[in-house]
């Protein structure tokens, strides 16, 4: 079945030890996301890429990076992980044209310590 | 500013209906979704709206009113399984998506 993976589902740090998200994707979608979600909170969108256009929200902090090397792949670096930055990481995809809903894959949990 | 407004948390009963709003202020509109979210899970895509009017899939159905910045979730027969959390988001001109925070959905036998 074409789908998002994301890998791992959860993941422990410590605190200011880097760590790397990862993310594939079988649905061929050229648009790739990364949100952040705390608990009860909606999706707050770090970044995003069409294609290999990158695309930076102006909130995100110079503490996450991205980098995506093929139309398959995406992943999100935290350099210096905080304590707030515990949360849920989603990976979504999108395809251009019709109706192009984002598809997450399960996400990852991440935990700092 | 951007804004999406839905009620924090509902209380239903099996086998009642139930209906979630969401009103929004968005910088442009290019179709409003609902998405499920059960706990520690990622969001699943339910429905898109983008012109007025109901979209009925199976015991789920959404609306949506343009005019009036609204839109509703409309779940029928409920079951124990639907006990999640319903998001609310617009596309705006950038066709981004703009997230309400969630109705958290509690089922009571």
């Amino acid at each position: 079945d074409a789908m998002v993976i994301q890998n791992p589902r959860y993941q422990v740090t410590q605190f200011g030890k880097p760590v790397t998200l990862s993310c594939s994707q079988t649905l061929n979608h050229n648009v790739m996301y990364w949100y952040q979600q705390k608990s009860s909170q909606a999706p707050k969108l770090l970044f995003h890429y069409y294609d290999k256009d990158f695309n930076n929200e102006a909130d995100t902090p110079d503490n996450f990076q991205s980098r995506r090397p093929n139309t398959s792949f995406c992943f999100l670096d935290i350099r210096s992980p905080g304590l707030g930055d515990a949360a849920m990481y989603l990976c979504a995809t999108r395809a251009t044209g019709g109706r192009e809903t984002q598809y997450f894959g399960p996400g990852t949990r991440l935990l700092v310590l | 500013g951007q804004n999406i407004d839905q009620p924090t948390e509902m209380t239903a009963t099996e086998g009642a209906i139930v209906q979630i709003n969401c009103t929004y202020q968005t910088s442009g509109f290019n179709g409003l979704f609902w998405y499920q979210q059960h706990a520690g899970e990622a969001p699943t895509f339910l429905s898109y709206n983008v012109l007025d009017g109901l979209e009925e899939k199976g015991r789920f159905s959404s609306f949506l009113s343009r005019s009036k910045g609204y839109s509703y979730l409309l779940l029928k027969e409920l079951q124990m399984k639907d006990s999640a959390s319903y998001l609310c988001a617009v596309r705006d001109s950038n066709y981004q998506l703009i997230w309400g925070a969630g109705t958290k959905l509690i089922i009571k036998p």
